[in-house]
């Protein structure tokens, strides 16, 4: 069963470029969620998607866009980077319920995430 | 706004010590409480969780309590080991949507 993928693993970018970032969520998993990770600090929320719409946001301003495609991987997308940008980006999957039906919050899987570089 | 605050690290044990993270944190409402821990090399993974006041999550030995008066989730083991040496991180879900609040991470190294 393979766990959250992303791509790619690394990548430098030079400022004022895009880039965009994809995740392929655990099998059987319909939620995708967004995070950054800066050097030394925690993740922070960026956005999720259910059901290719973004559900909820983070305070991250419009550079930072995504979608998720019908077989519920996704895409993060950042224009206008900036050297701030650069991080390490995880996905994380989720699904709304447990094999039992019961309400699964807050149990993530996270990939190894996308580091990025800005110069 | 929803926050986690975390003992700085890096914490230094020798195997079999005790070990205690204190992690309070700040949200409105009752949220879901987490600990999250990185293993060199690897993706965040679940440690353990609990969902309403005096719960308590535990697994692989460690421990959390939620204490809903002291706004407080801190984690504890008995006697650790040196794979337990890892960052780990306190996480809060105020809105039911797994949407994480995380704190900064606590580094545990353990020598033998």
């Amino acid at each position: 069963d393979a766990g959250v993928t992303q791509s790619p693993t690394h990548l430098i970018k030079t400022r004022g470029q895009q880039v965009t970032l994809r995740c392929s969520p655990k099998s059987g998993h319909d939620t995708v969620s967004w995070y950054q990770q800066a050097l030394g600090q925690g993740p922070q929320f960026i956005f999720q998607y259910y059901e290719e719409e973004e559900r909820q946001r983070g305070n991250f301003p419009d550079r930072f866009s995504g979608h998720q495609f019908p077989n519920y991987s996704s895409e993060l997308n950042v224009n206008a980077l900036l050297l701030g940008d650069s991080a390490l980006y995880l996905c994380a999957s989720s699904s709304i319920s447990g094999l039992a039906g019961e309400i699964n919050t807050g149990e993530l899987f996270f990939g190894e995430g996308s580091r990025l570089t800005v110069l | 706004g929803n926050s986690v605050t975390q003992m700085e690290g890096p914490v230094t044990l020798s195997e079999e010590a005790f070990l205690t993270i204190n992690c309070t944190y700040t949200a409105t409402g009752y949220p879901s409480l987490f600990w999250y821990v990185q293993y060199p090399g690897e993706g965040l993974q679940l440690l353990l969780k609990a969902t309403k006041a005096d719960d308590k999550g535990s697994n692989k030995g460690f421990e959390a309590t939620y204490r809903k008066e002291t706004t407080s989730f801190h984690l504890e083991k008995g006697s650790v080991q040196v794979s337990d040496s890892a960052v780990y991180f306190c996480a809060l879900d105020p809105s039911g949507y797994s949407t994480l609040t995380f704190g900064k991470g606590t580094m545990l190294l353990v020598s033998p």
